[in-house]
C-alpha cells in the first residue's frame, strides 16, 4: 500500500492565479525527506522542491513553495502566478532519511493551467 | 486496495550479465512505465508501454534495455548486459489512462558489481 496520498487526481487553475496541491503521508519516522516532482508531457521527471523533515522552515523555489505540517503529516505544494508551462502531472514523494533507495510516490495530481 | 508489486526487491549482478526486473501492474490498468533513480539523484523516466508496444522512451532507454508484457499480467524490464552505472532503484508504475494518476511499485534495487 502506498504511504503517500494525493487526494486530488485533477486540478485546474487560471493563468497567473495560485493553486495548492495536497499531499499527505504516513510514517513513524522522525527524520525523512519530502519531494514534489513535475512530469510534463515529455515524461521527464523534474524535481520541483525538496523538504527535510527536521527543518521547520518551509522550502521555497521561486514561484513554488510548500506548506509542511509535520504533525499533520501534510506536505502541500503552492504554485503562485501559474504559467501555462506549469501544466503537468505533479508527484509527491517520501524518502526515509539515509535510505535513498526507498522512495515512495503518491499517485499524482494532473494540473492544467488555463489561459 | 490494489497495488503495483515488483520483484525482486533487491538484485545483485555481475557487470555484463543480463537482468530481468519484474512488475505486476494493477489488473485493469493499460499503461505501464519504468523509472529509475540512481542513488541520491533524481528520478528519471525510462519508458512507457501501451497496447503491447513502447509508446515513449527516454534517451537513457538505449538498445541495452527492453520491455515486455509476456503474459498479460507481468511487465518486465530487461537489461541485456549490465554496466556499473545501471546500479539504481527501478520503479514500475501503471495507470488506467495516460492522463490518469500513476500508481508506483515499491521499486527494485539493482546493484551491479
Amino acid at each position: 500500500a502506498q504511504t503517500v496520498t494525493q487526494s486530488q487526481p485533477e486540478m485546474s487553475v487560471q493563468e497567473a492565479e495560485t493553486v495548492t496541491l495536497s499531499c499527505t503521508y504516513d510514517t513513524s519516522e522522525s527524520n525523512y525527506y519530502l519531494f514534489w516532482y513535475k512530469q510534463p508531457p515529455s515524461r521527464q521527471m523534474i524535481l520541483v522542491i525538496r523538504q527535510e523533515a527536521y527543518k521547520q522552515q518551509n522550502a521555497t523555489e521561486n514561484r513554488f513553495s510548500v506548506n509542511f505540517q509535520k504533525a499533520a503529516k501534510s506536505f502541500s505544494l503552492k504554485i503562485s502566478d501559474s504559467q501555462l508551462g506549469d501544466t503537468a502531472m505533479y508527484f509527491c514523494a517520501f524518502m526515509k532519511h539515509l535510505e535513498e533507495d526507498d522512495m515512495r510516490f503518491g499517485a499524482g495530481t494532473r494540473l492544467t493551467v488555463k489561459p | 486496495e490494489p497495488e503495483v508489486t515488483q520483484t525482486p526487491s533487491h538484485q545483485v549482478t555481475q557487470m555484463g550479465q543480463e537482468v530481468i526486473l519484474r512488475c505486476v501492474p494493477i489488473s485493469n490498468h493499460l499503461y505501464f512505465y519504468w523509472y529509475r533513480q540512481i542513488l541520491g539523484q533524481k528520478v528519471e523516466f525510462l519508458v512507457s508501454f501501451y497496447n503491447n508496444e513502447i509508446s515513449e522512451k527516454s534517451e537513457i532507454f538505449d538498445d541495452q534495455f527492453s520491455v515486455e508484457r509476456p503474459d498479460g499480467s507481468n511487465f518486465t524490464l530487461k537489461i541485456r548486459s549490465t554496466k556499473l552505472e545501471d546500479s539504481a532503484m527501478y520503479f514500475c508504475a501503471s495507470t488506467r489512462g495516460s492522463y490518469n494518476e500513476q500508481f508506483f511499485g515499491p521499486g527494485t534495487r539493482l546493484t551491479v558489481l
